[in-house]
């Protein structure tokens, strides 16, 4: 059974570009959600999606959005890239929604701003 | 509001003898309580959560923790480190009357000597 699938694994991007990161959940996964992962802030919660709609947001600026299409894969976009998105971006899947229910991670894709 | 903190941002032991990661939490509401660890370079993987039922919980691994709502802890225990032990380990909150918004502690790293 394959896991969660996060593409790509590395980014470099120029400040003030944006960025679109991707994932695919476990097969039959219905909840997706996005975690920043710094040094400075850690582990930090972005949003959760579920059946295509946003259910939750952390504490984030609007530069920060998400979407989830009919087939529960999300996609996390960044506009307007600062230094400080420098980070471990991590996406997890679970079959319900809520994190109190379980969430399998995937292995994150890293960006580097520049 | 929630907060969990982690009492040790370190933790060192030897191969064989027993690992203790603290932590501690506070919730407005009954809370759920996640261990989790990363190995370098990987996504979060779950060890073992607590959702009001027994207060002893076992994980994956020979882990365990107990809930002791008095103490407001959670602490991880495991009864003989292996050299494959050596990882992040991160103590996470989320309350089930409120959004279930996760809320991650700083991380533990725990190293295992020979």
């Amino acid at each position: 059974k394959a896991g969660v699938t996060q593409t790509p694994r590395y980014l470099i991007k120029t400040r003030g570009q944006q960025v679109t990161l991707s994932c695919s959940p476990i097969s039959g996964h219905r909840s997706v959600s996005w975690y920043q992962q710094t040094p400075g802030q850690g582990l930090q919660f972005l949003f959760e999606y579920f059946s295509e709609t946003q259910r939750n947001k952390g504490n984030f600026p609007g530069r920060f959005s998400g979407r989830q299409f009919s087939n529960s894969r999300s996609e996390m976009n960044v506009s307007t890239l600062e230094l400080g998105d420098s980070a471990l971006y991590l996406c997890a899947s679970s079959l319900v929604e809520g994190f109190n229910y379980g969430y399998t991670f995937g292995s994150g894709t890293r960006l580097t701003v520049v | 509001a929630q907060s969990v903190t982690q009492l040790d941002s370190h933790v060192s032991v030897s191969e064989g003898t027993p690992v203790l990661l603290r932590c501690n939490y506070s919730s407005s509401y009954s809370p759920s309580l996640f261990w989790y660890v990363q190995h370098p370079n990987k996504g979060l993987q779950l060890l073992l959560k607590y959702t009001s039922a027994a207060t002893l919980v076992k994980g994956i691994n020979g882990f365990e923790a107990e809930f002791k709502k008095s103490e407001t802890s959670f602490h991880l225990t495991k009864p003989s480190a292996h050299m494959s032990d050596a990882a992040e380990y991160f103590c996470v909150v989320s309350a089930s009357g409120g959004s279930y918004i996760p809320t991650f502690g700083r991380g533990t790293s725990l190293i295992v000597h020979p």
